[in-house]
């Protein structure tokens, strides 16, 4: 059973950035599949962020683009997501989750989501 | 690119069956057969239900299934139990290589 988990501050100061890891258990993150991240703020409906392949191939939400990274770590089973210059619109429950399409598609496998909240 | 349009809110009583809609564009839902449903229960990280438009992952009730027509998608949900009251979202594989999302339908059962 594949398993995710995300991990990173709870509380970002605004202007600053913001960084989470996902941590992949029961699957080599060297599969080939795509790995990414949704968020969700409070109350709201769900947003994707990005996906990125063990290649390093990524995929980007273009209204993030331009702040947003997504690394992996296959040494470490994990892949990261950096974003910069947040603000209050980027609180949110942040989940990390497994595409297993060759495209953007679907997740069949979610973390339990981590909150972040952007403020001073 | 704009999010895929849900109703806010449907409703059914036990063991009826209720359908959900999900209008996109003919740049997004009607193009791919890339349509993917969740379930999220309030706290909880959402489930995938249906996949490529129809597909249910094992495991998945039969009692969720999934169709297109054009640039709109549905999700029926059929014999209406409690346990399927959550929120349900869409998403569409697009264009421009992005994915996107319904804004969410809330089901209630009466």
């Amino acid at each position: 059973q594949v398993q995710l988990q995300e991990s990173g501050p709870g509380l970002v100061k605004p202007a600053e950035t913001l960084s989470l890891t996902c941590t992949v258990s029961g699957s080599s993150i060297n599969n080939d599949t795509y790995w990414g991240w949704i968020r969700q703020p409070p109350g709201k409906g769900l947003e994707w962020i990005g996906s990125i392949h063990h290649s390093g191939s990524t995929y980007y939400n273009p209204s993030l683009k331009s702040r947003v990274t997504i690394s992996v770590d296959t040494s470490k089973n994990q892949f990261s997501l950096k974003l910069i210059s947040v603000s209050a619109t980027d609180t949110a429950i942040y989940y990390c989750g497994r595409d297993p399409d060759y495209v953007p598609n679907h997740f069949d496998f979610w973390g339990q989501g981590t909150l972040v909240t952007v403020s001073s | 690119q704009s999010a895929l349009t849900q109703p806010a809110s449907v409703s059914g009583s036990p063991g009826q069956s209720i359908t959900i809609s999900c209008t996109g564009t003919n740049s997004d839902i009607g193009l791919y057969n890339y349509v993917s449903w969740y379930q999220q229960h309030p706290g909880k990280a959402p489930k995938l239900l249906i996949c490529d438009v129809s597909d249910r992952p094992s495991g998945v009730s039969t009692r969720f299934s999934g169709s297109k027509f054009g640039n709109t998608a549905s999700l029926t949900i059929s014999g209406l139990q409690a346990e399927d009251e959550a929120d349900y979202y869409c998403s569409s594989y697009t264009t421009n290589t992005s994915l996107i999302f319904g804004g969410g339908t809330k089901l209630t059962v009466l």
